[in-house]
């Protein structure tokens, strides 16, 4: 049962540098999310998606990008990484019954921006 | 969204029972109240949920008294493993609702032997 894999799990950048982080779920969920959390802090919404081709802006989307071409993935893009978005970056997928939403995480991806 | 405020963070001993209480007093009619375990270095996990009363599971209990303006966790016999941050959240769960799924600070639960 791999639930959610996220891909990588660690990466370090240069400012200025692009990349694009995986998330994958294969529990056929509609609802996916990407989280930041910074050291002694909670997880922050980035970006959420409820459906496959949608996408929706969280707390703190600035500086990010997604896409939800397929059900199964979320992509979470940096296009020019900065120092500030040093963080480990959570994604998780839920469902969407009336009944229970509980949403599960993957085992996060650390990155550090220098 | 309701807001919700929490302890920042709990003492307890091996062996006692811990109650985290949650605050949420703008909760809304079609909300549900979810509570969430994160260890360090994990992604949170989903402990229990619920609307109205208390619900109970094998993991721990939920208090949500009347008015529903605030919940209660509450952990039985803690071990050193329930060392962990405890995040509560609230939401409207149906079908069709904005999808959003926000965190706050959580509290921090640290058990002693």
């Amino acid at each position: 049962n791999a639930g959610v894999t996220q891909t990588p799990k660690f990466r370090v950048l240069k400012t200025g540098q692009s990349m694009t982080l995986l998330c994958a779920q294969d529990m056929n969920h509609e609802y996916m999310y990407w989280y930041r959390q910074d050291p002694g802090m909670g997880l922050r919404l980035i970006h959420y998606s409820v459906g496959e081709g949608t996408t929706a802006k969280g707390e703190v989307p600035d500086g990010y990008n997604v896409s939800r071409l397929k059900k199964q993935n979320f992509l979470l893009g940096l296009e020019s990484a900065a120092p500030s978005q040093t963080s480990v970056y959570f994604c998780a997928s839920s469902y969407t019954g009336a009944q229970n939403t509980e949403a599960f995480f993957g085992q996060g991806t650390r990155l550090t921006v220098v | 969204l309701a807001k919700t405020t929490q302890p920042i963070s709990m003492d307890s001993y091996e062996g006692q029972e811990v109650n985290i209480t949650c605050s949420h007093n703008n909760i809304a009619t079609n909300d549900y109240i979810t509570w969430y375990q994160q260890f360090p270095s994990q992604g949170p996990r989903f402990i229990i949920q619920g609307y109205k009363t208390k619900v109970t599971n094998e993991v721990a209990s939920l208090f949500i008294p009347a008015d529903r303006k605030s919940s209660t966790l509450s952990l039985p016999r803690v071990s050193l493993s329930d060392t962990a941050v405890y995040y509560c959240l609230v939401g409207d769960i149906a079908v069709g609702n904005t999808g959003k799924l926000i965190f706050g600070q959580g509290t921090t639960l640290q058990v002693k032997p």
